[in-house]
C-alpha cells in the first residue's frame, strides 16, 4: 500500500519557467513532510520540509504548500534552472520516526 | 566535512555469501537509517536506529539485519543475501529524526547472482 504517491513520473519545464511537483497522501496522521533532490551516483539531499500545522514553506525558489483536507503536497521552484534538473522525491513522517517516501519525479529543464 | 560515509559503493556477490555494507556519519547523530531503492517503488526503510541499542525494523525489513553498538555506526548486514536484494542502499542519519531531514550517503549498487 503506497502512503505517498508522486503520479508523474516526469516532468520538463523551461528554464525560467514554474515547475511544480505534485505528491499525494493517505494517512492523515502524518506530521512532517520533506522534499528531497537527487541527482545520479548521489545519495538523496534534503530540500525543504513542512511541518502539517503549517500550509506553506519558502526557501529561495522553493516553496512547498500543503494541503491537508486534500491530502495533497506541492513543491514549486521559481524559477526553474538547468541545474534542478535531478529526481525529487517528497516524503512523509509521523512521530520523527520512519520516513516513508514516494516513488519519485524527473525534472528535466531545459534552455 | 560532515557527511555519511558508506563503503562499499559497488559489491557483486553470490547468493547466500554473507555481507555487510558499512555506514560511519561523523555529525554526532543520534537517528540513522537504511533505505534501498528500486526502480518504480522509490526508497524503501529497511531498519532505522533512535540511538545506540535501539533500533526498529522499516518496511522491508525481511532478510536484513543491523546493528547500533556506537553512534556513529551503523552497518547492514546480509546473512544469506539472495538476487531479489539487488538493489541500490543508501545509509542515512539525522540529529532530529524524520522531520529535521536525513543526510544520506552516496550509496552502495549491490548485485546478487
Amino acid at each position: 500500500d503506497q502512503q505517498v504517491k508522486q503520479n508523474s513520473p516526469s516532468l520538463s519545464v523551461q528554464e525560467g519557467r514554474i515547475s511544480i511537483l505534485n505528491c499525494d497522501y493517505t494517512n492523515s496522521m502524518f506530521d512532517y513532510f520533506l522534499w528531497y533532490k537527487k541527482y545520479p551516483a548521489e545519495g538523496p539531499t534534503f530540500l525543504i520540509s513542512i511541518s502539517s500545522i503549517k500550509d506553506k514553506n519558502e526557501d529561495g525558489r522553493f516553496t512547498v504548500f500543503l494541503n491537508k483536507s486534500a491530502k495533497h503536497l506541492s513543491l514549486h521552484i521559481v524559477p526553474s534552472q538547468p541545474g534542478d534538473s535531478a529526481v525529487y522525491f517528497c516524503a512523509a513522517s509521523r512521530n520523527t520516526d520512519k520516513l516513508i517516501f514516494g516513488t519519485g519525479t524527473r525534472l528535466q529543464v531545459f534552455p | 566535512e560532515a557527511q555519511v560515509t558508506q563503503n562499499p559503493r559497488y559489491l557483486i556477490t553470490v547468493t547466500g555469501k554473507k555481507l555487510t555494507v558499512t555506514c560511519s556519519q561523523n555529525m554526532n547523530h543520534e537517528y540513522m537509517s537504511w533505505y534501498r531503492q528500486d526502480p518504480g517503488l522509490g526508497l524503501r526503510q529497511i531498519y532505522y536506529s533512535m540511538n545506540v541499542e535501539v533500533t526498529d525494523k522499516g518496511d522491508v525489513p525481511e532478510g536484513y539485519k543491523v546493528s547500533r553498538k556506537e553512534k556513529r555506526n551503523f552497518p547492514l548486514i546480509l546473512e544469506s543475501p539472495s538476487p531479489n536484494q539487488t538493489s541500490l542502499y543508501f545509509c542515512a542519519s539525522s540529529s532530529q529524526g524524520s522531520s529535521g531531514g536525513y543526510t544520506f550517503g552516496s550509496g552502495t549498487r549491490l548485485t546478487v547472482v
